[in-house]
């Protein structure tokens, strides 16, 4: 199992664009999040899934937008970036949402100049 | 919203000794407690974690303790070695509408003196 991926691992962006930020998982996981880590301030969670077709919003969703269309894959959009937006963003999945973040990816690191 | 606390933010210990790091929790209904560890450069790893029907947990080297009246848990790593150099997450959560939700806290960098 390569667990979970996440691509890519850097981006440099300027402001206004957008991109998205692509995260798969091959554990038939249920429950997928998205969270963006700051210095300072530990992990944000962003937006959630606990099933294909099902998504909810975290602590900080706003200027991001997810979907599910499928179990495996769980992609993270930046509408137009901002340069509040630089971090670092993971993704993480767990069989169901007793154990929330199971496992991360590798996680990218994104700049917004 | 949950507000987790976490303390101290950075930790030296010699090689051997014993480490504690502490967090606060706000919400009664959190339910469960887990702890991340995170290297240079790495991504979290879950390295153990406790429901709020448990008091204790351990395994091998580390433990974490639940106090829900206080509403604090702790994680303890006994004879610490160079390899748990790292920072270390907690974070609580709870069911909200359905779903859980996890809150970390900011955070202990903990460095291990050989």
């Amino acid at each position: 199992n390569a667990g979970v991926t996440q691509t890519p691992k850097f981006q440099v962006l300027k402001t206004g664009q957008s991109m998205t930020l692509q995260c798969a998982q091959d554990m038939n996981h249920e429950y997928m999040s998205w969270y963006r880590q700051d210095p300072g301030m530990g992990l944000r969670l962003i937006h959630y899934s606990v099933g294909a077709g099902i998504t909810d919003q975290g602590e900080v969703p706003n200027g991001y937008n997810v979907s599910r269309s499928t179990t495996e894959d769980f992609p993270l959009r930046l509408l137009s970036a901002a340069p509040s937006q630089t971090s670092v963003y993971f993704c993480a999945s767990s069989l169901d949402g007793r154990r929330v973040a199971q496992f991360f990816g590798p996680g990218t690191r994104l700049t917004v100049l | 919203g949950e507000n987790v606390e976490q303390h101290p933010s950075t930790l030296s210990v010699q090689e051997g000794d014993s480490a504690v790091i502490k967090c606060t929790y706000s919400d009664s209904a959190s339910n469960y407690f887990p702890w991340y560890k995170q290297e240079l450069g790495k991504r979290p790893q879950l390295i153990i974690d406790i429901r709020s029907n448990v008091g204790e947990k351990k395994d091998q080297r580390i433990a974490v303790t639940l106090n829900k009246t206080a509403k604090h848990f702790s994680l303890h790593i006994t004879e610490t070695q160079p390899e748990d150099s790292a920072v270390y997450f907690c974070a609580a959560s709870k069911k909200d509408f359905g779903n859980e939700k996890l809150t970390f806290g900011t955070g202990t960098r903990l460095t291990i003196i050989p």
